[in-house]
């Protein structure tokens, strides 16, 4: 089937220890979001890629970087991470949204405690 | 500015009691409407997506529902594997082919056994 694939699905890390998160799809779309989703909250859009173009959302802290290297995979890098950090991170795809409205294809997340 | 408001936070029912969520949302030009259903530590999955007033989608137990300024997630005699967060999100006007997605704080359902 095709998919969203994240990985890991938990990682653990050390306050200001730097981290990356994976996120692959295999539906061949334009376009890739990253999303942060705090407890009980709903998704907080933090950047996308429409093919290599980045596009960062204007309050999305420095901290938060990412990579497109091709159409199948995105990186989600955070630089030093805090303890404010800690949330699940919500990797989706979509086809181009110009000509009509697509919904958005999610990864199961990746769950990230800071320590 | 566009916003989503849902209703109510969280939802308690009987297998079998069937009700209704709300969405109330103001957006300049509604370009889609979508529910996504998640489940407690996976991510969103998508249900629905309206794009018009008078617009009924159909899957299982749920139909969603829109008018101007309100949609509805209908649930008729739910199970207990109906349990989850129902998120209701608003399209604004695309950025360079993207999707900015104006999401509710969702609505958290729980169907008794």
């Amino acid at each position: 089937d095709a998919m969203v694939i994240q990985n890991p699905r938990y990682q653990v890390t050390q306050f200001g220890k730097p981290v990356t998160l994976s996120c692959s799809q295999t539906l061949n779309h334009n376009v890739m979001y990253w999303y942060q989703q705090k407890s009980s909250q709903a998704p907080k859009l933090l950047f996308h890629y429409y093919d290599k173009d980045f596009n960062n959302e204007a309050d999305t802290p420095d901290n938060f970087q990412s990579r497109r290297p091709n159409t199948s995979f995105c990186f989600l890098d955070i630089r030093s991470p805090g303890l404010g950090d800690a949330a699940m991170y919500l990797c989706a795809t979509s086809r181009d949204q110009r000509e009509a409205s697509y919904e958005q294809y999610f990864g199961p997340g990746t769950r990230l405690t800071v320590t | 500015e566009d916003q989503v408001t849902q209703s109510p936070e969280a939802l308690r029912l009987q297998e079998g009691e069937s009700s209704s969520l709300n969405c109330s949302y103001t957006v300049s030009g509604l370009r889609g409407l979508f529910w996504y259903r998640q489940d407690p530590g996976k991510g969103p999955e998508f249900l629905f997506t309206l794009y018009s007033a008078g617009e009924e989608k159909e899957k299982e137990r749920l139909k969603a529902t829109i008018t101007k300024k309100e949609s509805f997630l209908h649930i008729t005699a739910p199970k207990p594997e109906d349990s989850a967060t129902y998120l209701c999100a608003v399209q604004a006007p695309p950025i360079q082919g993207a999707q900015k997605l104006v999401f509710g704080q969702g609505t958290r359902l729980t169907i008794n056994p």
